[in-house]
């Protein structure tokens, strides 16, 4: 069984602090993908990651792929009250490991809180 | 706009009742899915349709019955359920199923937040 572990669980900064988030498994996942849920709304994706190493940006989010396609992290600059939210996490399983390479394994999310 | 509807938003049912949740994709995708969301767990995936049918039935009671009529409309059939049923419920779609190379994004609805009593 795959299992996405995510940390922190919970985190509350100020506005215009820097944060990071982690996403880890033991597990080798050909995708990785982010997603930002609101109260009340589902998941709404925010960046897939493909490639080992692979570094997105979103503008002032930064989204890294582990070298070993295991784990990422997000990165907030200068984070703002429209950032807060429950940030998800959802591997997609290696395409040759047998039926269901689409079934999406999600971690349980880190809940930001930004305070102006 | 998400493209994903879902209807009703909320949702409260006694445990003797029957009541079905909706879920419509305008994104002209062909693949879609049932997820339940509960408290300090991880997004379960429920079922899985491609093509109008039916791909994936992750373990889930048979007191959860889904239909697939056509690839832009899936229903959620619910009858007994139980408290712990109450869940936030996600339909998701997708271009098509990922497979082989390719991968495909998913794209979620807002949710029916259910409560059973």
């Amino acid at each position: 069984t795959q299992l996405l572990e995510q940390s922190p669980q919970f985190l509350s900064i100020q506005e215009g602090e820097n944060l990071t988030v982690y996403c880890n498994s033991s597990s080798v996942f050909s995708s990785l993908q982010w997603y930002r849920q609101e109260p009340g709304e589902g998941p709404v994706l925010l960046v897939t990651v493909v490639t080992g190493g692979e570094v997105k940006k979103l503008k002032r989010l930064t989204f890294q792929f582990g070298d070993a396609r295991k784990d990422s992290s997000l990165h907030i600059t200068a984070a703002q009250p429209g950032d807060t939210g429950l940030y998800l996490c959802a591997g997609e399983g290696e395409r040759n490991s047998g039926a269901g390479s689409y079934q999406l394994t999600f971690g349980k999310g880190t809940k930001l809180s930004v305070i102006p | 706009e998400t493209g994903v509807t879902q209807t009703p938003r909320h949702l409260v049912m006694g445990m003797t009742n029957k009541k079905s949740l909706k879920c419509e994709q305008h994104l002209g995708h062909n693949a879609m899915y049932w997820y339940k969301q509960s408290a300090k767990k991880p997004l379960e995936l429920m079922f899985v349709y491609s093509l109008e049918e039916r791909v994936e039935n992750n373990s889930v009671p048979s007191r959860f019955s889904p239909e697939c009529p056509n690839s832009s409309h899936l229903f959620l059939h619910l009858h007994t359920l139980q408290p712990e049923d109450s869940a936030l419920y996600l339909c998701a779609s997708s271009q098509d199923l990922a497979g082989g190379l390719l991968s495909y994004e998913q794209y979620f609805g807002p949710g029916t937040r259910l409560t059973v009593t």
